[in-house]
């Protein structure tokens, strides 16, 4: 099963954009890149997944690199509310499991 | 997350007592999914469920057993509480069917936690 790797924090201010890596080396090719945040310790919250191609919703962006081996969520203009621990994972070749790492914490500073 | 309903929200235990935290979904999700996270640290996978009458083991499943009584319902239970125990328990839901793509392209719902605390 593919394992990724975060910064384990980061600041951003208010009103630009957030742009949070995350390494996944070992993706093989059929999984895909999920990002999730958790805010206050509440149930995870999905954001956007990929497989090959950029994607965008009304949340976020994420960029996938050719190789696939590296992924970037971009939050484009941070608000405090975006203040959460971001979790990137790999959905695994294995029907089932869903496993988090510790995430990156985000603090969106005025 | 009113797809997914965990109960309670909060309970207090002495240690050796026992205890079952429900999980119910309105989503006909096939795969459930049970989660712990201590404080300052990410998820961990305590048992799963692919499927009504299937369960296997997470990452920390030790100290736990879990029950699928339907496809709703995926209860946690703990037969002798320890203290180790204290945390914020997760309860999860995914529509794992279809192919390997389809399988891979569903994201999860979680509930909003059960916080537990064993004295």
């Amino acid at each position: 099963d593919a394992k990724t790797t975060q910064p384990p924090s980061m600041d951003c201010a208010e009103g630009r954009a957030a742009n949070l890596p995350c390494n996944h080396s070992t993706i093989s090719g059929n999984e895909y890149v999920y990002w999730y945040r958790q805010i206050h310790s509440q149930g995870p919250q999905y954001i956007i997944h990929g497989l090959k191609n950029n994607e965008t919703n009304e949340m976020a962006s994420l960029i996938i690199t050719e190789d696939r081996k590296s992924s970037t969520l971009i939050l484009p203009h941070a608000t405090l509310r975006d203040t959460a621990v971001y979790y990137c994972i790999v959905r695994p070749s294995s029907w089932g499991k869903f496993q988090f790492g510790a995430g990156t914490q985000v603090v969106v500073t005025p | 997350n009113a797809g997914v309903t965990q109960t309670p929200k909060f309970q207090v235990l002495k240690t050796g007592q026992s205890m079952t935290l429900q999980c119910a979904q309105d989503m006909n999700h096939n795969s459930m999914y049970w989660y712990r996270q201590d404080p300052g640290m990410g998820l961990r996978l305590i048992y799963y469920s692919a499927s009504e009458g299937t369960t296997d083991k997470g990452e920390v499943p030790n100290g736990y057993n879990v029950s699928r009584l339907n496809k709703r319902e995926f209860s946690l239970r703990l037969e002798s509480a320890a203290p180790s125990q204290t945390s914020v328990y997760f309860c999860a839901s995914f529509r794992d069917r279809g192919s390997q793509r389809d399988v891979s392209n569903q994201p999860q719902h979680f509930g909003d936690g059960t916080r537990l605390s064993i004295l």
